[in-house]
């Protein structure tokens, strides 16, 4: 039972570069998050996803495009990325969504975008 | 907009000394509390949680909450700390409405053995 699995763990990009990160889940939970953490700042909600097929725009979602391929999967997209982009993003899942359940983590990419 | 403020950001403190980490929130109405930590190399997981009844919350390795209504506070302590206690430590507060948590800004601690 692996949990939540993030990739890549590190990534360094250009300004204008796009990539995907990618998330899966194998606990059968059915949302999913994308959080972004910048230093002396508490996490920041990007997307949501309550359930396969849906998604939703969290704090934070300028810049990024978000992709629940199914039920274990939740990918995230910058489309072209910027200097402002550069944090350490962290996928998260729950076995429902609202804010008064638990959330597992995975452990994080840290990107930089020069 | 609600938010979440933890006063210290860096705690540095002596095997077992008494440890109380600060958590206070701007949200009026009901309210679910949590504390997560992230130990070195580890992801985030969750420590404790209050949703309602007992004020006083216990959580996994020694540790408990106690969440006062009426100064918006939710502050995590443990009598004795030991040096596998070293991490970051998170409050985060929601408010029933949506699924949306709101994060403090960590409070990196370091006990010295």
């Amino acid at each position: 039972n692996a949990g939540v699995t993030q990739t890549p763990k590190f990534q360094v990009l250009k300004t204008g570069q796009s990539m995907t990160l990618q998330c899966a889940q194998d606990m059968n939970h059915n949302s999913m998050y994308w959080y972004r953490q910048d230093p002396g700042m508490g996490l920041r909600l990007i997307y949501y996803s309550a359930s396969e097929g849906t998604t939703d725009k969290g704090e934070v979602p300028n810049g990024y495009n978000v992709s629940r391929l199914n039920k274990r999967e939740f990918s995230l997209r910058l489309e072209s990325a910027a200097p402002s982009q550069t944090s350490v993003y962290f996928c998260a899942s729950s076995v429902a969504g609202g804010g008064g359940v638990e959330q597992y983590f995975g452990p994080g990419t840290r990107l930089t975008v020069t | 907009a609600q938010s979440v403020s933890q006063h210290n950001h860096h705690v540095i403190l002596s095997e077992a000394a008494s440890l109380e980490l600060g958590c206070n929130y701007s949200y009026g109405g009901t309210v679910n509390l949590f504390w997560y930590v992230q130990y070195p190399g580890q992801h985030l997981q969750l420590l404790l949680k209050y949703f309602s009844g007992d004020p006083l919350v216990k959580g996994i390795k020694g540790f408990e909450a106690e969440f006062i209504k009426s100064k918006f506070s939710f502050n995590l302590r443990k009598p004795s700390v030991q040096w596998s206690d070293t991490a970051e430590y998170f409050c985060a507060v929601n408010d029933g409405s949506n699924y949306q948590l709101i994060w403090g800004a960590g409070t990196k601690l370091i006990i010295k053995p």
